[in-house]
């Protein structure tokens, strides 16, 4: 299993700033992946970020946008650059354990940003 | 066009009585599908993976079926407790060219004491 933090764990912030949100997960691991998860919706994969290589973005995802980090095999942020009231949401760090097949997938306790 | 739909929307129910989800899918080809509980302001959390072969699977008072032919599952749970309230999200995994994640909106459970 793969027990992963996030920090902050909620901030209300202003049109037009930036925010970085750190996941930190208690093992090595390949893969990490973040989602948004807007009011009354399902998750939705914004990137996938392995280390020592680019992040691999979505369909609608930008990098200038959300550009993300991942320096080891532990740790990744994800920012929210030039924010706008469209980017409230819960923002979540995740990863995988497991076979390909059968992976299963742990999540962070997210990150609940208010846009203002 | 991929798609994981769930039943109902919402759903309350009184402590110790039991309650079924429902799940379609029309993801093809098909990899595995998951179960995840979401309680309010936490990630989720994975209660099941059934593949194609798997026709039931249970994780404690939670038990998952699977029909890949009718692309039908449903989750079962067993004598509600008041910790069971939270969403509960259907997630399929595609195969092939398809291995993407598709997400279901989720089943938000409410259980009154």
């Amino acid at each position: 299993s793969a027990v992963i933090s996030q920090k902050p764990s909620r901030d209300i912030c202003q049109r037009g700033t930036s925010l970085t949100i750190q996941c930190q997960v208690d093992s090595q691991v390949t893969m990490m992946f973040w989602y948004r998860q807007q009011p009354g919706q399902s998750l939705t994969l914004i990137a996938t970020a392995n280390q020592g290589s680019e992040a691999t973005y979505e369909s609608g995802f930008v990098i200038d946008k959300f550009p993300i980090s991942r320096p080891n095999l532990t740790f990744s942020t994800l920012t929210v650059s030039n924010m706008s009231p469209e980017d409230s949401s819960i923002y979540l760090c995740s990863t995988l354990s497991g076979t390909s097949f059968t992976d299963t997938q742990y999540f962070g306790p997210g990150t609940r940003l208010t846009v203002l | 066009k991929n798609q994981v739909e769930q039943s109902p929307q919402s759903l309350i129910i009184l402590e110790g009585k039991n309650c079924t989800l429902q799940c379609n899918y029309t993801v093809s080809p098909f990899s595995n599908l998951r179960w995840y509980k979401q309680d309010t302001g936490r990630g989720p959390v994975s209660l099941t993976i059934m593949t194609f072969s798997e026709n039931t699977k249970s994780n404690g008072r939670y038990t998952a079926t699977l029909d890949a032919d009718t692309k039908q599952s449903s989750l079962h749970i067993t004598a509600s407790q008041l910790s069971d309230s939270a969403s509960y999200i259907c997630v399929v995994k595609g195969a092939g060219n398809n291995r993407k994640l598709i997400w279901g909106l989720g089943t938000s459970l409410a259980v009154n004491p």
